[in-house]
């Protein structure tokens, strides 16, 4: 059974400062790794999905990594502002399904 | 142009009722998917549809059904709804025939249920 855990839990930064979110998985036979951002009261929204053949993808200020063999996926969030703050999940596919992290609720203060 | 709709965004009702949340995509996804998000803000997985035909029951209470009448629809009904039920729930679609990796979920905005 598929299990992600994502450290820390929680993030508070300065504006402009670069950060590290770290999500960690069980089973390496994944599909592939999803980062999601949700705000407050909102529903998730994807952010960047890594195949499972793939190391990285970069999105703007985003880059996710991959590691199968580690189990590991790492979040990197360059020159961060408050804007930023929210949570984050990371979910991994592994057959039919999605398993989520508990999330790394950021915040970025001005 | 909402990809993935859920209505109501909000559902307050009293122990014992039962009531239904409707989801819809419009991206032409074949999968559509319910999660259960906790007061823990813990999202799980409780039920996935591929062109219509379950493909994912996880441990749910049989009070919990769900019903896609196509592939654009996938509604939940909860009966005799318990403090428990109280939570987030989320609608998701995706393309799973594209490739498992390729596998990108989409969710809806959510729908806060409240069991007084």
């Amino acid at each position: 059974k598929q299990e992600v855990t994502q450290i820390p839990a929680a993030l508070s930064v300065p504006e402009g400062e670069n950060l590290v979110l770290n999500c960690s998985f069980t089973d390496s036979a994944i599909y592939n790794l999803q980062w999601f951002r949700q705000d407050p009261g909102k529903g998730l929204t994807s952010l960047l999905l890594i195949q499972s053949s793939q190391r990285e993808q970069t999105s703007g200020r985003l880059n996710a990594s991959l590691d199968k063999s580690s189990g590991r996926s790492t979040l990197y969030i360059a020159a961060s502002q408050p804007g930023d703050s929210a949570t984050y999940l990371c979910a991994a596919t592994s057959g039919s399904r999605l398993t989520f992290g508990e999330g790394t609720q950021l915040t970025v203060n001005p | 142009d909402t990809a993935v709709s859920q209505t109501p965004k909000y559902l307050v009702t009293q122990m014992g009722n039962d009531k239904s949340i409707k989801c819809e995509q419009n991206l032409g996804h074949d999968t559509m998917y319910w999660y259960k998000q906790d007061s823990k803000k813990f999202l799980k997985i409780m039920f996935s549809y591929n062109n219509k035909e379950l493909i994912i029951n996880e441990t749910v209470p049989n009070r919990f059904s769900p019903k896609s009448p196509d592939k654009a629809h996938l509604n939940l009904h909860i009966n005799s709804l318990e403090l428990g039920d109280s939570a987030v729930y989320f609608c998701a679609s995706s393309q799973w025939t594209s490739g498992p990796s390729y596998n990108e979920q989409f969710f809806g905005p959510g729908t806060r249920l409240t069991v007084l």
